[in-house]
């Protein structure tokens, strides 16, 4: 029972356009979403979060969008760098649980 | 060092083996977490601890067992090691509600 879905497993840009990354949730008392990158060998590193009481939050090149009516919420990078090549999780938060998707592997080409 | 280390970082075991994994944070942090990470299936809660003795399950928690007597201390144990729990096991602590900081992982392989 997959709660938080990611349904693309990889993504590839070409550098300087904008990466999308989608997330769709099913669980309608998920409250606060959040995004993290992870590099190979390493942890996931937290890269942005949502309250649902917001549609969008920008960090930078970075900047989540959520639509709570159609439980969706995505990761827009703009503009793509090679750096930004990794495996990024969605992941939705309620008071007494936290699920992840799968993750979408996002490759900057140069 | 300040942050959250795990060890060991591989561990090769036997199936029936007991292997405990280590965390530790130096943040203070009142909530810790184990994942696993599996091919497909992302990150799955194991267990969490809201504090030091308050630990409940997570989305996969058959197989493991936890504790937590100190804050900054969240071991995981596999009583009866199998093959099914072979994964890579992140550890993370956080404040409550906020983002969560993850260890480096433990590349656990059971044969």
């Amino acid at each position: 029972d997959q709660q938080v879905k990611q349904n693309s497993p990889s993504l590839s840009v070409q550098e300087g356009r904008i990466s999308i990354l989608n997330c769709d949730y099913t669980n309608s008392m998920f409250d606060y979403f959040l995004w993290y990158k992870k590099y190979p060998a390493e942890g996931p590193t937290f890269l942005i979060s949502i309250s649902s009481i917001k549609d969008k939050n920008e960090d930078g090149r970075f900047t989540v969008f959520l639509n709570k009516s159609a439980k969706h919420l995505s990761l827009h990078i703009v503009p793509s760098q090679p750096g930004d090549s990794a495996v990024y999780f969605c992941a939705a938060q309620e008071p007494n649980d936290m699920r992840f998707g799968a993750g979408t592997r996002l490759t900057v080409k140069p | 060092d300040a942050g959250i280390t795990q060890s060991p970082r591989y561990k090769i075991t036997e199936t029936g083996r007991q292997v405990t994994l280590m965390c530790h944070q130096t943040w203070s942090h009142s909530y810790m977490f184990w994942y696993r990470q599996d091919l497909g299936h992302g990150l799955r809660l194991i267990y969490y601890s809201a504090a030091a003795d308050i630990t409940d399950k997570g989305e996969v928690p058959d197989g493991y067992v936890v504790s937590r007597s100190k804050t900054e201390n969240f071991p995981l144990t596999l009583e009866s090691a199998t093959r099914s729990q072979t994964s890579v096991y992140f550890c993370a602590s956080s404040e409550p509600r906020l983002e969560q900081y993850f260890g480096p992982g433990t590349r656990l392989t059971v044969t």
